[in-house]
């Protein structure tokens, strides 16, 4: 597809659970992003790819989390023993080279609900 | 951790009025961006702003860089239902990672 996909789309599970959400970027996009955005807040960066390293994984809340890139293109976000303060939407970004230089273009998101 | 504030937080607007949101930093930027979302939907980019002092305009938008590089600010002239949405400004504080301001929330009375 032309634009960044990103699966589930929705995704329900129980507190305590294992999810992994999942990051196609836009074929050729070297850089990739997740952010986490709850209801009326602004996207908070969670990590950042470049190729298939984790360049900057600051954002990541705890040690619960965990995201790979292990060939450059798809990416995985992982949640381990998920809680309810998990539940937010998880945004994929994907750009040409770096955020320094142009756009983020953004999938439309996988919506957690951890009950 | 460093952070950018927009303000106003929720704007009102009676539709065919301007509408304005500030972006402000205690440092300086490199760069912004502004993005727009709408409800339900994800951040779109609109424009980056690089030098001191830039303004750059996009049909009813108007973006402008603060000679300081410490602040932003996004007006949209004659306001449309179309441009209902969350406005949000971007920014890096000298690394790769983008971080989003508080954003600001407009609704449009029609």
């Amino acid at each position: 597809g032309a634009g960044v996909s990103q699966t589930p789309s929705n995704k329900v599970t129980e507190k305590g659970k294992y999810v992994e959400l999942r990051c196609d970027p836009i074929s050729g996009h070297t850089a990739l992003y997740w952010y986490r955005q709850s209801l009326g807040q602004g996207p908070e960066f969670l990590i950042y790819f470049q190729g298939t390293g984790a360049a900057d994984d600051s954002g990541l809340p705890n040690d619960r989390f965990f995201a790979v890139r292990p060939e450059g293109s798809v990416s995985t976000l992982k949640i381990q023993r998920t809680e309810r303060g998990d539940s937010a939407v998880y945004l994929c970004a994907s750009s040409l080279l770096t955020s320094w230089t142009g756009e983020l273009f953004f999938g439309e998101g996988s919506r957690l609900t951890v009950l | 951790g460093q952070q950018v504030m927009q303000i106003p937080q929720y704007q009102h607007v009676q539709e065919g009025e301007d509408f304005t949101t500030y972006c402000n930093s205690s440092t300086t930027l490199s760069n912004i961006q502004w993005y727009k979302q709408r409800p339900g939907g994800h951040p779109v980019f609109l424009i980056q702003l690089v030098k001191s002092g830039e303004v750059k305009k996009q049909k009813r938008l108007t973006f402008q860089f603060g000679e300081a590089k410490k602040n932003s600010s996004l007006h949209i002239t004659a306001t449309q239902t179309t441009d209902v949405g969350t406005y949000f400004c971007a920014v890096n504080f000298g690394n790769e990672k983008l971080t989003f301001g508080t954003g600001t929330r407009l609704t449009i009375i029609p």
